[in-house]
């Protein structure tokens, strides 16, 4: 099993520009969510998702779009990306998410936007 | 805004010593779960701890927690350079819609281990 694929792992836009995250993941996973890391404030919530067809916004959802068409794929796309929006972002799943659940993650796309 | 906040933000030992680093948080919770992160890496999950559980043991890993203190620790006995990571707690948070749930994160505590 691969995991939690994410792609790319480095990308640089202008002020402007849009782009698709990718997320997908081979192991069954009902739940998949989106964090952005930036230095001193932690992993932040941007979007979750609890299955194909659901998703639901987390703490900072502004500027950031998602949907759920199948079971493996949970990509985000950035819609007219701002300097604020520079970050790595990471792309997790687990089985249910209903709770006792652990979380596996990506890797990580690290996006700079100039 | 932030559940869990981690204590030390930084924490620095000499190979063989043990590292405790403590989480604290603020509304009830189902669960509670440690993460290390190596530099430049994702996530991985270490341990995951109930709200009816006190404490938790896995290989080299010790984890309490105390419901009424609303805090949790995380031991790491005899440590070794390769634990040199960060680590995050994570508190299990419903936010919207049954059968849903998120996972907020502290910041953070970057450990050292010297060799």
């Amino acid at each position: 099993n691969a995991g939690v694929t994410q792609t790319p792992k480095f990308q640089v836009l202008k002020t402007g520009q849009s782009m698709t995250l990718q997320c997908a993941q081979d192991m069954n996973h009902e739940y998949m969510s989106w964090y952005r890391q930036d230095p001193g404030m932690g992993l932040r919530l941007i979007h979750y998702s609890v299955g194909a067809g659901i998703t639901d916004q987390g703490e900072v959802p502004n500027g950031y779009n998602v949907s759920r068409s199948t079971t493996e794929d949970f990509p985000l796309r950035l819609l007219s990306a701002a300097p604020s929006q520079t970050s790595v972002y990471f792309c997790a799943s687990s089985y249910e998410g209903i709770g006792y659940e652990k979380l596996f993650f990506g890797s990580g796309t690290q996006l700079s936007v100039l | 805004s932030q559940q869990g906040e981690e204590d030390p933000q930084a924490l620095s030992i000499q190979e063989g010593e043990n590292a405790t680093m403590n989480c604290s948080y603020k509304t009830s919770i189902n669960n509670l779960q440690w993460y290390r992160q190596n530099s430049g890496r994702g996530l991985v999950h270490l341990i995951l701890i109930r709200s009816n559980e006190r404490e938790k043991h896995s290989g080299r890993l010790r984890v309490t927690l105390d419901t009424s203190k609303k805090s949790s620790s995380l031991l790491i006995t005899a440590s070794r350079a390769a634990d040199t990571a960060s680590y995050f707690c994570a508190t299990d948070t419903s936010y919207s819609g049954a059968g849903s749930y998120q996972l907020t994160f502290g910041k953070g505590t970057k450990l050292s281990v010297i060799p």
